[in-house]
């Protein structure tokens, strides 16, 4: 079966600095990846997506993340933390033929401080 | 545009009550639909799965149970409410291939007292 690892369930950055959230992936077939942020008692958002397309992907709100296969990752990164990042994200992941199942980490809820 | 209801947004129950929580999805047809549970600091945890009417698959052995009467309703639902039953739900939709996000609604918090 499919995991996602999502390392650090807490991570603090300063406003104007790199925002990284590490997520692992592990799945015997080539998965599908996704990432989602949450907004205190709201539901998911969809920042961005892999489909076996171009390995870089670029989403939302400045978001961006690379399949690394040799690496079984898709960490996430923004350039510059604004204020409004914060928020939990969820790293997720299916296969073909997994039935549009999704199986999520455990999120990294992401502070950003002046 | 297709766009995703869940009602009631809070709920308080006593245990041993029973639970209805009622998600719609409005815009599209044949929707994947699911149910998940958000407890504090556990993430996601899949609770049912619906591809088509009355078509209903369980993830996980619990207290709860979960209908589809029509093609675009998704009802969760517990005859007696259990303390561990607390968290937020979530219901989500999906249409065509693995690859394809799903879409959240807004969340109901349920707190069982």
């Amino acid at each position: 079966a499919q995991s996602v690892t999502q390392l650090g369930s807490h991570v603090s950055v300063s406003e104007g600095a790199l925002v990284l959230l590490r997520c692992n992936y592990s799945s015997s077939v080539p998965p599908y990846l996704f990432w989602y942020v949450q907004y205190p008692n709201q539901g998911l958002q969809l920042l961005l997506k892999y489909t076996s397309a171009a390995t870089l992907v670029k989403g939302i709100n400045g978001f961006e993340a690379e399949f690394k296969k040799s690496e079984t990752s898709f960490h996430l990164t923004k350039p510059s933390a604004h204020m409004s990042d914060a928020a939990e994200y969820f790293c997720a992941v299916t296969i073909t033929g997994g039935g549009n199942k999704l199986t999520f980490g455990t999120g990294t809820q992401l502070k950003v401080e002046l | 545009s297709q766009t995703i209801h869940q009602w009631p947004a809070t709920l308080v129950q006593p245990v041993g009550s029973p639970l209805s929580l009622e998600c719609t999805v409005e815009g599209t047809s044949n929707p994947n639909l699911y149910w998940y549970r958000q407890a504090a600091g556990r993430g996601l945890q899949l609770l049912f799965y619906s591809v088509g009417i009355g078509q209903i698959s369980s993830e996980v052995p619990q207290n709860l149970s979960a209908s589809r009467p029509q093609d675009r309703q998704f009802i969760l639902s517990s005859k007696k409410l259990l303390l561990s039953d607390s968290g937020f739900y979530l219901c989500a939709w999906s249409v065509g291939r693995d690859f394809n996000e799903q879409f959240f609604g807004p969340g109901t918090r349920l707190t069982v007292l």
